[in-house]
């Protein structure tokens, strides 16, 4: 799987939109960007992914470059409960069966 | 969010004795997963279940045995406890491994003293 880089931290307003970034360079073909959370003493939350086009849910959007080689999470209005350290994690098709999870970037939402 | 419970929560025990954890579903996934959650180590595989009675070895398996009998359960068991398995232990579920989403439960707190 391709390795991920993220900033360590981020800092949000409350009610303002938090863009996430991730670089994946090396990214192949097949892999997916996937976006998982983990809120404090929490499991791990999934968010998003995609593999090119951009992607929507009721969390996020997913912003991937045309490259792919960078990608961008956006929460659009962040709450005080969106403070979480956010992981950005490249997988791979086929039989693939471990999520590697980097350091990750934590993002704080002040008030 | 996803059917996954996790037993115990949190548990304390000695160097040397056995220690079983479960994770139980409710969502009927074929694959089941343990990971271990370790500071500045993030999350790291120790096995993995892809059907009843059909497990395998991820990144971390050694000193640890895992036995899935039913669908809905994954227990996980440290033979003998050392004070380096304490840890925060992570169950996920997913319906398939190729680019499947995997869904996690709450965890489990393990202090091996």
């Amino acid at each position: 799987d391709a390795k991920t880089t993220q900033p360590p931290s981020m800092d949000c307003a409350e009610g303002r939109a938090a863009n996430l970034p991730c670089n994946h360079s090396t990214i192949s073909g097949n892999e997916y960007v996937y976006w998982y959370r983990q809120i404090h003493s929490q499991g791990p939350q999934y968010i998003i992914h995609g593999l090119k086009n951009n992607e929507t849910n009721e969390m996020a959007s997913l912003i991937i470059t045309e490259d792919r080689k960078s990608s961008t999470l956006i929460l659009p209005h962040a709450t005080l409960r969106d403070t979480a350290v956010y992981y950005c994690i490249v997988r791979g098709g086929g039989s693939n069966y471990k999520l590697t999870f980097g350091k990750g970037t934590l993002l704080t939402v002040n008030p | 969010d996803a059917g996954i419970t996790q037993s115990p929560r949190h548990k304390v025990t000695e160097t040397g004795t056995p220690v079983t954890l479960r994770c139980h579903q409710t969502e009927n996934h074929r694959y089941m997963y343990w990971y271990r959650q370790d500071p500045g180590h993030g999350l790291r595989l120790i096995h993995y279940s892809y059907g009843v009675k059909d497990t395998d070895k991820g990144e971390v398996s050694d000193g640890y045995s895992v036995s899935r009998s039913k669908t809905e359960d994954f227990l996980l068991t440290l033979e003998s406890a050392t004070s380096s398995q304490t840890s925060v232990y992570f169950c996920a579920i997913s319906a398939r491994a190729d680019e499947e989403t995997q869904y996690f439960g709450p965890g489990t707190r393990l202090l091996v003293l």
